[in-house]
């Protein structure tokens, strides 16, 4: 298995550009999130989907924009990078929202705005 | 809102020695804390679960305990080895309702000395 895959690893973006990091699990979950982690900070939730077609807003979500079209794939959307974007984004899953069997992280990707 | 603080922020140890590190909730409506390890550049990776009604969970040299009504956890780890250096990060679960997802503490940064 591959677990959570999380592509690009690094990125650098210019202001006002946009791309999207994307975020595959095979683990069947129906459970998906997207954290990022910024110094000092902890991580934070930006939005979750509890299955295909349902999403939701979590702590940071603004800037950004999700959709979940399929169970596997969970795809986060920058409209129009600004330098305060820069940190270190994790996908993470669960079959049933992390309450009976925890969360599983992808390796990141790690964002530069300039 | 749910608010998590791990103590210390950083320790440095010598090699063999065993070690406690804490972490401390504001709420106690959990379904469960997990603790992770990350390495420098990398992304997190589960060490144990624990769900609200247990005590303690043991993986090898780890073992984390639970205090729900106190809202503390510990990870003990005997005989600490350099491969051991890492940040650890716990996270806790709301039952309380709100966003789904995980709330972090901002991690012990962990070196264990050869």
């Amino acid at each position: 298995n591959a677990g959570v895959t999380q592509t690009p690893k690094f990125q650098v973006l210019k202001t006002g550009q946009s791309m999207t990091l994307q975020c595959a699990q095979d683990m069947n979950h129906e459970y998906m999130s997207w954290y990022r982690q910024d110094p000092g900070m902890g991580l934070r939730l930006i939005h979750y989907s509890v299955g295909a077609g349902i999403t939701d807003q979590g702590e940071v979500p603004n800037g950004y924009n999700v959709s979940r079209s399929t169970t596997e794939d969970f795809p986060l959307r920058l409209l129009s990078a600004a330098p305060s974007q820069t940190s270190v984004y994790f996908c993470a899953s669960s079959p049933e929202g992390g309450i009976s069997y925890g969360y599983t992280f992808g390796s990141g990707t790690r964002l530069t705005v300039v | 809102k749910q608010e998590v603080t791990q103590i210390p922020a950083a320790l440095s140890v010598p090699e063999g020695e065993n070690l406690v590190l804490n972490c401390s909730f504001t709420d106690s409506a959990i379904y469960n804390l997990q603790w992770f390890r990350q390495d420098p550049g990398k992304g997190l990776t589960s060490l144990l679960l624990i769900q609200s009604s247990q005590r303690e969970q043991t993986s090898g040299r780890l073992n984390a305990s639970l205090d729900k009504s106190s809202g503390r956890s510990t990870l003990y780890i005997a005989a600490s080895q350099p491969g051991d250096s890492a940040t650890y990060l716990c996270a806790v679960l709301d039952s309380g309702g709100g966003a789904d997802g995980l709330t972090f503490g901002k991690g012990t940064h962990l070196i264990i000395q050869p």
